[in-house]
């Protein structure tokens, strides 16, 4: 199962948007709408942000959405807050139970 | 409150074995797939291990097959993981996390393989 491609980094301003992309292939990525996106700070175990591609769980703030477009999934985060500095990773369905995750943005707010 | 607590960690040989457990509580734990994610010191995320909500069902990342086994005991709402033959690479944080997608994580215990 090969990673999906993140970018290492980004970053933006306090009250600014981000995008961060997330590409794999038509296996996984490009084949299912399960693209999921995790925040984790330091020392801290991951918190899902996003499931199947767009969607919110409960308690996540309306400033994070997600989208895809063929083989890329993207997370934006509107507004940015100090406290959204963090690793992000996207996960996707693969074929598997077995998932796959991207290598993870670190997401500075400046 | 619904948590997991995972626990058997430590400081083991090259060779030796392990085994992890992740007690689940505040949750219908019977009811739900159960996944083991590690990450080494310093690097991503990588699924491990996955077992379905009855056992029957397992699948394993490519890099652990044939050496760790994933089984789960639900009169005892318990996840485990045997870790056999243990490399080098295996050293990370090993969290255990419920759901499809994994929506409830524990907060993960620490392997570390070292002569």
């Amino acid at each position: 199962q090969s990673a999906l491609t993140q970018p290492p980094s980004a970053s933006g301003s306090p009250g600014q948007s981000v995008t961060i992309s997330c590409t794999g292939t038509s296996s996984d990525v490009g084949g299912y709408n399960y693209v999921s996106w995790y925040q984790q700070h330091p020392g801290k175990a991951p918190k899902l942000m996003i499931y199947e591609v767009n969607k919110r769980p409960s308690g996540v703030p309306d400033r994070f959405s997600g989208s895809k477009s063929g083989n890329t999934a993207s997370l934006t985060v509107s507004g940015l807050q100090a406290e959204d500095e963090a690793d992000y990773y996207c996960s996707s369905y693969a074929g598997s139970l077995i998932g796959v995750f991207g290598g993870g943005t670190k997401l500075t707010v400046l | 409150q619904v948590q997991l607590v995972e626990s058997g960690g430590g400081v083991v040989q090259p060779g030796r074995s392990l085994r992890l457990s992740c007690a689940a509580s505040g949750l219908t734990f019977s009811g739900y797939v159960m996944h083991w994610v590690r990450q080494a010191p310093g690097k991503g995320l990588e699924w491990v291990a996955l077992i379905s909500y009855d056992g029957s069902i397992k699948y394993y990342a490519d890099s652990v097959k044939g050496r760790f086994t994933i089984s789960r005991d639900n009169s005892k709402n318990t996840l485990y993981l045997q870790m056999n033959s243990l490399r080098a690479e295996d050293t990370a944080v090993y969290y255990c996390a419920r759901g499809a997608p994994p929506d409830v994580w524990g907060k993960g215990t620490t392997v570390t393989v070292s002569s």
